[in-house]
């Protein structure tokens, strides 16, 4: 099973800030890594896939990097409705998908 | 956006079967994938597994055991069956679609499962 290992597990952050969201795989899984979103009580939302590229409908402030065992996702500009949890997910392997454990991120 | 809807008992009893069924749409028959995908309150997303509209699944190694999938076109539907449930089964239950990009472009609103006697 390839593990994903997210950090921080908590960013806070003020409106306009940066936030950089860590994501690192047991073993390389190419670029075949997405991000999601997900605010409370929401089903997650997709925002990046294949490392890079931004969903249909994503603000341009939210964009993917990385690649084999080393991603981000970075929020140029925080918004107060950026308030969420965030989770990656490899599909190197369809037998055996997996989400990181999550980054949480909130407004001070 | 493609609508997924779950359905299902809310309250399942220990060592009996959770069954789910999801209502969905194909436009092209053969090129549709639908998973289930669980939340314990609180807590991380983990994928149970996958099935086509043809019929082909794919489980999560540490569920194989106890899952089945089954899809039904002719309903738009497919479903879950999980045996052998404990309170750890306990999670929000979601449906989602993989898309063109090959990832889980919709989902479901979820359906909460407490496994309790």
């Amino acid at each position: 099973e390839i593990v994903l290992t997210q950090s921080p597990a908590t960013l806070s952050l003020s409106p306009g800030e940066r936030a950089t969201l860590s994501c690192r795989a047991s073993q390389s899984v190419s670029n075949f890594l997405a991000w999601y979103q997900q605010k409370p009580g929401q089903a997650p939302r997709l925002l990046i896939y294949d490392a890079s590229n931004r969903a249909t409908g994503i603000p341009a402030r939210f964009s993917g990097s990385g690649s084999a065992t080393e991603f981000t996702l970075t929020i140029s500009s925080l918004e107060p409705e950026d308030v969420a949890v965030y989770f990656c997910q490899q599909r190197s392997n369809w037998a055996g998908l997996t989400f990181g454990g999550g980054t949480k991120v909130e407004i001070k | 956006q493609v609508q997924l809807q779950e359905s299902g008992p809310g309250l399942v009893k220990p060592s009996e079967t959770l069954s789910l069924t999801c209502t969905v749409a194909c436009d092209s028959i053969g090129s549709c994938y639908w998973s289930w995908i669980r939340q314990p309150a609180g807590k991380g997303l983990e994928w149970i597994g996958r099935i086509s509209s043809t019929g082909i699944s794919n489980y999560n190694p540490s569920l194989k055991s106890r899952v089945t999938m089954s899809v039904d076109t002719s309903k738009n539907q497919f479903s879950l069956n999980l045996s052998s449930v404990t309170a750890a089964d306990t999670a929000v239950y979601y449906c989602a679609r993989r898309g063109a990009s090959n990832y889980f472009d919709s989902w479901g609103q979820g359906t909460l499962v407490t496994v309790s006697s």
